[in-house]
């Protein structure tokens, strides 16, 4: 069974704080991995997807690395307006195509 | 271009009754997912359609049922309501199974469903 583990469960920065998000996951066999963006109240907003390990991607303060074992979501010099909660899923390789979805960090950043 | 759009926002229903919620897909795309999310919970797969049948399901009991129209838009129904069935129902759209070549999903923004 694919598992996804997302850590920590929630973070507070200071604006200018940077810091990173893990997701951990274990599947038989990866065909991508997802990073989505989430609102209150509102449905997630895709940002990244990643395919290998060694495979980076970079949206304005984030950026998405992935080993074999994990990816990592870094925010550099994070703004208040990126406070949301950020969630990681894995496509596993097969007949299936849907992506389980771990929990989630919460991510607060003070002004 | 219009994205996912989900009715309604917002519902209190009361234990044992049923409830339809309702989904148009982003213009183009021709398959629906639908998902359960609990407060503080990542989303839980329930059900995908697409040419109008049931393709994969996720572990959900029966009373979760769907369907999926013509115009590709998706109605989610769910029978004899339980406390636990309160949360945010999320819909996804993509274009055919596979999805994009990104694998990207596009969300609406949810129907809050309070079960009393």
């Amino acid at each position: 069974e694919d598992q996804v583990t997302q850590s920590p469960e929630a973070l507070r920065l200071q604006e200018g704080e940077s810091s990173s998000l893990n997701c951990s996951y274990t599947v038989s066999g990866l065909r991508g991995l997802f990073w989505y963006r989430q609102d209150p109240g509102k449905g997630p907003e895709f940002l990244f997807t990643l395919y290998s390990a060694g495979e980076e991607k970079e949206k304005e303060r984030l950026k998405a690395t992935l080993t074999k074992k994990e990816s990592f979501l870094h925010i550099t010099a994070p703004k208040p307006e990126d406070s949301a909660t950020y969630l990681c899923a894995v496509q596993a390789t097969g007949g299936s195509y849907i992506p389980t979805f771990g929990r989630g960090t919460s991510l607060i950043v003070h002004p | 271009d219009a994205g996912v759009t989900q009715s309604p926002t917002h519902l209190i229903k009361t234990r044992g009754q049923q409830v339809t919620l309702r989904c148009s897909p982003k213009s183009g795309h021709d398959t629906v997912s639908w998902y359960q999310q609990a407060l503080g919970q990542g989303p839980q797969f329930i059900f995908q359609y697409y040419e109008e049948e049931e393709r994969q399901r996720g572990n959900f009991p029966d009373r979760f049922s769907g369907h999926q129209f013509p115009n590709y838009s998706s109605e989610l129904n769910v029978n004899a309501l339980l406390l636990g069935d309160s949360a945010l129902y999320l819909c996804a759209s993509s274009w055919g199974l596979a999805g994009s070549s990104t694998g990207e999903l596009f969300f609406g923004e949810g129907s809050r469903l309070t079960v009393l």
